[in-house]
C-alpha cells in the first residue's frame, strides 16, 4: 500500500549539515516533498521534486531522489537554530485522485 | 491572502459533547483536506473533498465523526459525541489540485487544538 518511513529524530550541531532521510513505497509517485512545521503552526512547502529528477537545490536545502531504492532526502547546509522543526517527507501520487500521502514527521533538535 | 483559516483556535470540551471545528480555505482552491496530529499517531488524512464532494473519507475514524463541505469557502468537521482520545489538533488544508506540483502543493491552516476531558 501507499506509505511514507522516516525517522522521528535527528540532533545536529549549529553551523553543521542536517540530512533528513525519507522511502517511499509507492512507485507511480509523481512529485515528492518536504514540508516543515514549526511549533503552534500548520506545515509549509519546503521545496518538492519532480519524479523525474535526482537532485534539486535551492540555497541551503538539497534535495536528492533515489527512483530506484525510493529514497529521498533532504540536506540542510549550515543549519541554524531557526530551522529546529518537523519536517516531512510526502508523495503525491498520480492515481486516485489528489491524493498526498505524509510520512510521520522528523523532529529536527539543532544545538547551539 | 488571508491563507486557511480555522477556528476555534483551541477548544477544550468535556467528554460527550459535540464538537464543530470550521475552516475556510483559500479562495479559489478546489480541494480541502481535514487532517489530524498527534504525537502517537503523526498525522492522518481524514477526509478530502473535491470541489465540494467527499472523495475520500476512509481515514475518518469512526461514525462519531463527520465531515460536511456546503460550498467552495467553507468547511465543518463534527465530531459528536466526543472522546478523550479524539484530543489533538487537527489541521484543515487546500489546494488547487491540477497534476501539477506546484498546484498540488497544500497549504495549511494553523490548526485547531482540540482537548477532550
Amino acid at each position: 500500500g501507499e506509505d511514507v518511513e522516516q525517522s522521528l529524530f535527528l540532533s545536529v550541531r549549529e553551523g553543521d549539515s542536517s540530512v533528513i532521510n525519507c522511502t517511499y513505497t509507492d512507485s507511480s509517485s509523481t512529485y515528492l516533498y518536504w514540508y516543515k512545521q514549526e511549533p503552534g503552526a500548520g506545515l509549509q512547502l519546503l521545496t518538492y521534486i519532480f519524479s523525474n529528477m535526482d537532485m534539486k537545490q535551492d540555497q541551503r536545502l538539497t534535495v536528492l531522489l533515489n527512483k530506484k531504492d525510493k529514497h529521498l532526502s533532504l540536506r540542510i547546509a549550515d543549519t541554524q537554530t531557526g530551522d529546529s522543526a518537523i519536517y516531512f517527507c510526502a508523495e503525491s501520487l498520480s492515481t486516485g485522485g489528489f491524493k498526498t500521502i505524509f510520512g510521520a514527521g522528523t523532529r529536527l533538535f539543532v544545538k547551539a | 491572502d488571508a491563507g486557511v483559516i480555522q477556528s476555534p483556535r483551541h477548544e477544550v470540551t468535556e467528554m460527550g459533547q459535540e464538537v464543530t471545528l470550521r475552516c475556510k480555505p483559500i479562495s479559489g482552491h478546489n480541494s480541502l483536506f481535514w487532517y489530524r496530529q498527534t504525537m502517537m499517531r503523526g498525522l492522518e488524512l481524514l477526509i478530502y473533498f473535491n470541489n465540494n464532494v467527499p472523495i475520500d473519507d476512509s481515514g475518518m475514524p469512526e461514525d462519531r465523526f463527520s465531515a460536511k463541505m456546503p460550498n467552495a469557502s467553507f468547511s465543518t468537521l463534527k465530531i459528536q459525541p466526543s472522546e478523550p482520545r479524539d484530543s489533538a489538533v487537527y489541521f484543515c488544508a487546500s489546494s488547487l489540485a491540477g497534476g501539477r506540483a506546484s498546484t498540488d502543493t497544500q497549504y495549511f491552516g494553523p490548526g485547531t487544538r482540540l482537548t477532550v476531558l
